[in-house]
C-alpha cells in the first residue's frame, strides 16, 4: 500500500531562517511526488512536482530514492510562506490513485 | 474563467438522508477526484476518474458513490449518510497528474446529524 508521512503536525521558524518540511513516502516502484499549498482561506495548489525539478517560491524538493523521501526546503523563509502544506504520491502514468500526507502547518514568525 | 466548482458550499443533513455534491470543471480534464480533509487525518482520497464512465476507488470509498456520464462532471453521492461522514469535501481535476496540477474546488462542509 502506498503511504506518506509527515512527520510534523506544525514546524515553527523565523522569518529568514532556512525551513525543511519533511515528506517520506513507502511505495513499491516509481512514485510521482508533489507537494500542494494552502494558503489561508484560498483553495490547494500545486507547488512543485518532483517530475520537473523545479523551484517555485524559493521552494525545491529533492526525491530520494534510497531514503524514500521528498523533503521541501526553502534556504530563507517569508512571512508569506505561512501555510499548510501537503506532500502527496501517485504510481506513474498520470491516472493513479493519489495518496496525501496529514499535512505539516508552517508559521513563519516575523 | 477556468475553475472547479463544487455545490453546495454547506450542507446540514441527518442520518440516511440521500444527498449529491455536484462537482463541474470547464477545462475539460480527463482526470477527477473527490477528497475529504479531516483535522489530523489530512486529505483522503474517495474516488477518482481517469475518464467518462471510467472510474475506481481511492484510499476511503466506503459510504460513497460516484458516476463521471459527461467529462465536466463528477457528483458524489452519499446514499445513507452517517455522521462519521461529515467533513470537508473537495473536488479536484486535472488533463493528467505526471505533468498537469490538479485544480481544486472550493469545498463543501457536509454536517450530519
Amino acid at each position: 500500500a502506498q503511504r506518506v508521512t509527515q512527520p510534523e503536525k506544525l514546524l515553527s521558524v523565523f522569518k529568514g531562517a532556512p525551513v525543511e518540511l519533511k515528506c517520506n513516502y513507502s511505495y513499491s516502484g516509481s512514485p510521482e511526488l508533489f507537494w500542494y499549498v494552502q494558503y489561508s482561506r484560498q483553495r490547494l495548489q500545486l507547488l512543485l512536482r518532483h517530475i520537473s525539478r523545479e523551484s517555485i517560491k524559493g521552494f525545491t524538493a529533492d526525491l530520494n530514492k534510497g531514503e524514500t523521501s521528498f523533503h521541501l526546503k526553502k534556504p530563507f523563509a517569508q512571512e508569506e510562506d505561512s501555510a499548510m502544506y501537503y506532500c502527496a504520491l501517485m504510481g506513474p502514468g498520470g491516472y493513479q490513485k493519489v495518496t496525501f500526507g496529514i499535512g505539516t502547518k508552517l508559521q513563519v514568525i516575523p | 474563467e477556468a475553475q472547479v466548482t463544487q455545490n453546495p458550499r454547506y450542507l446540514i443533513t441527518v442520518t440516511g438522508k440521500k444527498l449529491t455534491v455536484t462537482c463541474s470543471q470547464n477545462m475539460n480534464h480527463e482526470y477527477m477526484s473527490w477528497y475529504r480533509q479531516d483535522p489530523g487525518l489530512g486529505l483522503r482520497q474517495i474516488y477518482y476518474s481517469m475518464n467518462v464512465e471510467v472510474t475506481d476507488k481511492g484510499d476511503v470509498p466506503e459510504g460513497y458513490k460516484v458516476s463521471r456520464k459527461e467529462k465536466r462532471n463528477f457528483p458524489l453521492i452519499l446514499e445513507s449518510p452517517s455522521p462519521n461522514q461529515t467533513s470537508l469535501y473537495f473536488c479536484a481535476s486535472s488533463l493528467d497528474l505526471s505533468y498537469n496540477e490538479q485544480f481544486f474546488g472550493p469545498g463543501t462542509r457536509l454536517t450530519v446529524l
